[in-house]
């Protein structure tokens, strides 16, 4: 079965501070990857998604992710976090092709950023 | 436009009892889920439908689980009898379809379930 690993259960930085975290997955098929993010008190949300061509996509505030289909990972990044980034982020992956419509979703990450 | 409806967004109960929850999901999108969310935990899959047909409920337990999407449009899970262990979360999702980036879920509030 499809699994997605989050290695960071509870990510503490700084304001300013730069942000990865990991996000891999067992597939090795045709994969659609998403991140969302759920700030406190709302529900989960967007935040940027891969479908096919540039491996380098780019999401709303700032934050970006690299799919490296030969390690199959999809590492969300950010230069530099801000306090209202303080959320939780969970990694999901869609397979491509036979079952398109099946998604997995890792555990999530907590990210708590200090002022 | 109105995003994903779900009711009620908080449900306490006993032990034994039923419990329903609706969803309502973004016009003209065929595809909807049904998530269960335990804390600190990611979403997982219980049943996707595919306009009115359920086209993956492998994960949904059916010995006290039902679902059904009339019409293609608007869904309701049920639980009969509810158990301690089914406090959780419960999120509605639906997207355009299922193919490239019809693909893409957009999630309701949630359905916040306490047994006692």
């Amino acid at each position: 079965a499809q699994s997605v690993s989050q290695h960071n259960h509870h990510v503490i930085l700084s304001e300013a501070a730069s942000l990865e975290l990991g996000c891999n997955y067992s597939y090795g098929g045709t994969v659609n990857l998403f991140w969302y993010v759920q700030y406190p008190g709302q529900h989960l949300q967007l935040l940027l998604k891969y479908f096919s061509g540039d491996p380098l996509v780019k999401g709303i505030k700032g934050f970006e992710a690299e799919f490296i289909k030969s390690k199959f990972s999809f590492n969300l990044r950010k230069p530099s976090v801000q306090w209202s980034d303080t959320a939780e982020y969970f990694c999901a992956v869609n397979e491509g092709n036979t079952n398109a419509g099946k998604s997995t979703f890792g555990d999530g990450t907590t990210l708590t950023v200090k002022p | 436009e109105a995003g994903v409806v779900q009711s009620p967004r908080y449900k306490i109960i006993e032990k034994k009892q039923p419990v329903a929850f609706w969803c309502n999901p973004i016009s003209g999108h065929n595809t909807l889920y049904w998530y269960l969310q335990n804390l600190g935990q990611g979403p997982e899959l219980l049943i996707r439908y595919e306009n009115e047909e359920a086209v993956d409920d492998s994960q949904l337990p059916k010995d006290r689980f039902s679902a059904e999407r009339l019409k293609g449009v608007d869904s309701t899970l049920k639980i009969q009898p509810a158990e301690l262990g089914d406090s959780a979360v419960y999120l509605c999702a639906s997207s355009l379809g299922t193919s490239g980036s019809y693909n893409e879920q957009f999630f309701g509030p949630g359905t916040r379930l306490t047994v006692l």
